[in-house]
């Protein structure tokens, strides 16, 4: 069975463009989280969305949105890039809120120069 | 002070020994706990979750203490491959979720 899958791999943007990060849960799963994760430290939520609605948003500026599509896929935008945008996204499935494991997908690497 | 806190480490033992993390979290509303490890440039995988009662898979066991706020691992007859970046999880689920990694504690295994 396929996990989750993200794309792209990789993206190089500059300061000020906007950006749309993809991601394809777990069949079966309904939840979907969006994490940043900066070189040396662990994964800091942004968002989390259970059937197409946001279930849990973390301290990060109104530049960060996210929507959950009706086959539970998922889109990040981030718009006007900061240098300090630059991490790994990473997307977690799972089949629902609260107790439920997550399962990450490879993530995004993205870049602003 | 830091919602969850790991001792970053490095932790290098040599290999067969046993080891073990601890992960303290600050809001006593926290409701759920995992253990992930992670890989240089990979993404987290779960190592396990962690239950009330204490669980074990294997040679890995995981320990919650509610009184004092903080969730254990211990891994017994280290391999090399064990070698990794080991993240506490913390979720602090009411009416929305607020998910919470610590910052992770490296463990290195030598021969």
């Amino acid at each position: 069975d396929a996990g989750v899958t993200q794309s792209p791999t990789h993206l190089i943007k500059t300061r000020g463009q906007h950006v749309t990060l993809r991601c394809s849960p777990i069949s079966g799963h309904k939840s979907v989280s969006w994490y940043q994760q900066v070189l040396g430290q662990g994964p800091q939520f942004i968002f989390q969305y259970y059937e197409k609605e946001e279930r849990g948003r973390g301290n990060f500026p109104d530049r960060f949105s996210a929507r959950q599509f009706p086959n539970y896929s998922s889109e990040l935008n981030v718009n006007a890039l900061l240098l300090g945008d630059s991490a790994l996204y990473l997307c977690a499935s799972s089949l629902g809120v609260g107790a439920y494991e997550q399962y990450f997908g490879p993530g995004t690497r993205l870049t602003v120069t | 002070r830091k919602e969850v806190e790991q001792d970053p480490g490095p932790f290098n033992v040599p290999e067969g020994a046993t080891v073990a993390f601890n992960c303290t979290y600050s809001n006593s509303a926290s409701q759920s706990f995992f253990w992930y490890r992670q890989d240089c440039r990979k993404e987290p995988k779960l190592l396990m979750s962690v239950y009330s009662s204490g669980n074990e898979d294997g040679r890995f066991t995981a320990q919650l203490n509610r009184a004092s706020q903080y969730i254990s691992l211990l891994i017994r007859d280290s391999k090399l491959s064990d070698s990794a970046t080991y993240l506490c999880v913390v979720n602090m689920y009411s009416s929305a979720s607020k998910i919470i990694f610590g910052s992770g504690t490296r463990l290195s295994i030598r021969p």
